[in-house]
């Protein structure tokens, strides 16, 4: 079956706009997850959902990045008033159960760049 | 915060093993060990994972030291597909959702 799919796969913005990123899950996997990473750095972790609700959301680095997941498969991520920091690949992530067998299957990431 | 250390990098000829290590001194018994590889401009891959005894899959074998604080990677016939950044990491899957910290790692370059 298809993997992790993430849209768009490169996003260039200008500072200050709202931006949308999307992650189709594997199909029956109830948990997602959102990572950012920086050039140089490994994957930073954001929220994850477990279904439709956010479990952990501790990771989110001010409040103008917001996550959903409505009806418990795709998931956006939603940034308002886009920085130039923001700027990085979003990696979206998931797995059968949450803090389960451990394997999460990552997308290729979307690549956001703020000018 | 880092739960593990790596080297930054290391080279490995083409055809040998390559062995990479992960220090977790701090490591707490519920804790497993995950590896996991991100090949350049590509999203991260599950290798591995353990808790005490060593594991082996079709894709490389752990070996997790007695006393759990240490624990090495081994890619038994490296090839030049297997250059990537490697990270080690440790997770109470029990009582978390696997947010995993994934830290810098170590720059695996296989040498032809």
């Amino acid at each position: 079956g298809a993997g992790v799919s993430q849209t768009p796969s490169n996003k260039v913005t200008e500072k200050g706009k709202y931006v949308e990123l999307r992650c189709d899950p594997i199909s029956g996997h109830t948990a997602l997850y959102w990572y950012r990473q920086s050039l140089g750095q490994g994957p930073e972790f954001l929220i994850y959902f477990q279904g439709t609700g956010a479990a952990d959301d501790s990771g989110l680095p001010n409040d103008r990045f917001f996550a959903v997941r409505p009806e418990g498969s795709v998931s956006t991520l939603k940034i308002q008033r886009t920085e130039r920091g923001d700027s990085a690949v979003y990696l979206c992530a998931s797995s059968y159960i949450a803090g389960g067998a451990g394997e999460l299957f990552f997308g290729e990431g979307s690549r956001l760049t703020v000018l | 915060d880092a739960k593990t250390t790596q080297p930054p990098s290391m080279d490995c000829a083409e055809g040998r093993a390559a062995n990479l290590p992960c220090n977790h001194s701090t490591i707490s018994g519920n804790e497993y060990v995950y590896w996991y590889r991100q090949i350049h401009s590509q999203g991260p891959q599950y290798i591995i994972h353990g808790l005490k005894n060593n594991e082996t899959n079709e894709m490389a074998s752990l070996i997790i030291t007695e006393d759990r604080k240490s624990s090495t990677l081994i890619l038994p016939h490296a090839t030049l597909r297997d250059t990537a950044v490697y990270y080690c990491i440790v997770s109470d899957r029990a009582n978390t959702g696997n947010q995993f910290y994934f830290g810098t790692g170590t720059s695996l370059t296989v040498i032809p």
